[in-house]
């Protein structure tokens, strides 16, 4: 089966612990995002790679790390200077979607992995 | 003021009901219009696209585009209890489209 896994799916941090969250696609995907999701708010956007050992910085950026060694995998440690680090981390791979318009893409999302400072 | 504003929410109905989801856009660089939908502690999967402005139909799903008055929105007739979760307008610009822009996400609650 094609398509995106993250793990854990519940994931708890000490206080000045970094923890690394996985994302793993095998859908043959050069775009990969990482995105935090807080209750009744949209997606902000943490890091984005478009292709391997290169990635940019998002919207939210400070306080998380990402790696792209490989095309499958993208990683996101989410290190101990993220002040407010309990949320629900979704992880996607973007593909073109040719033939819908202009500007079209088309996202597919992991289950999401829940993290908790406790 | 966000790029992209949906109505807050949440919304209840009844079986049966008819649903509008509406969004606003303020930037009109955006070209591509998407409705995403998520349950509850699941990711997010694609429900709807729509690029000319006027209606598009998928089953019980329309959505509307009207780029003079930079508005989308999701109809959803005859309602299931299965249609029970947030949905989500997301908007693309052509350039960088993999940047996608979320709205907040409306929650729907379809009751027996």
């Amino acid at each position: 089966d094609g398509g995106i896994t993250q793990s854990p799916k519940y994931l708890f941090r000490k206080e000045g612990q970094n923890v690394t969250l996985s994302c793993e696609q095998n859908l043959n995907h050069d775009a990969m995002y990482w995105y935090r999701q807080d209750p009744g708010q949209g997606l902000r956007l943490i890091y984005y790679s478009q292709i391997v050992n290169d990635f940019q910085k998002g919207d939210i950026a400070e306080g998380y790390s990402v790696s792209r060694e490989k095309k499958e995998s993208f990683p996101l440690t989410v290190t101990s200077a993220q002040k407010n680090p309990t949320a629900f981390y979704l992880c996607a791979s973007i593909s073109r979607a040719p033939g819908r318009g202009p500007g079209s893409t088309e996202a597919f999302f992991g289950q999401g992995t829940r993290l908790t400072v406790v | 003021q966000k790029e992209v504003e949906q109505d807050p929410g949440p919304l209840s109905v009844p079986e049966g009901a008819i649903v509008s989801l509406n969004c606003t856009y303020s930037n009109s660089a955006f070209q591509y219009f998407m409705w995403y939908r998520q349950y509850s502690r699941k990711g997010p999967e694609l429900l709807m696209y729509t690029y000319s402005s006027g209606n598009k139909e998928d089953g019980r799903f329309t959505a509307q585009l009207n780029r003079a008055s930079q508005y989308i929105s999701l109809l959803i007739r005859d309602s299931k209890l299965s249609d029970s979760a947030t949905y989500l307008c997301v908007v693309n610009q052509v350039t960088n489209a993999g940047k996608s822009t979320f709205g907040d996400g409306t929650t729907l609650t379809v009751k027996p």
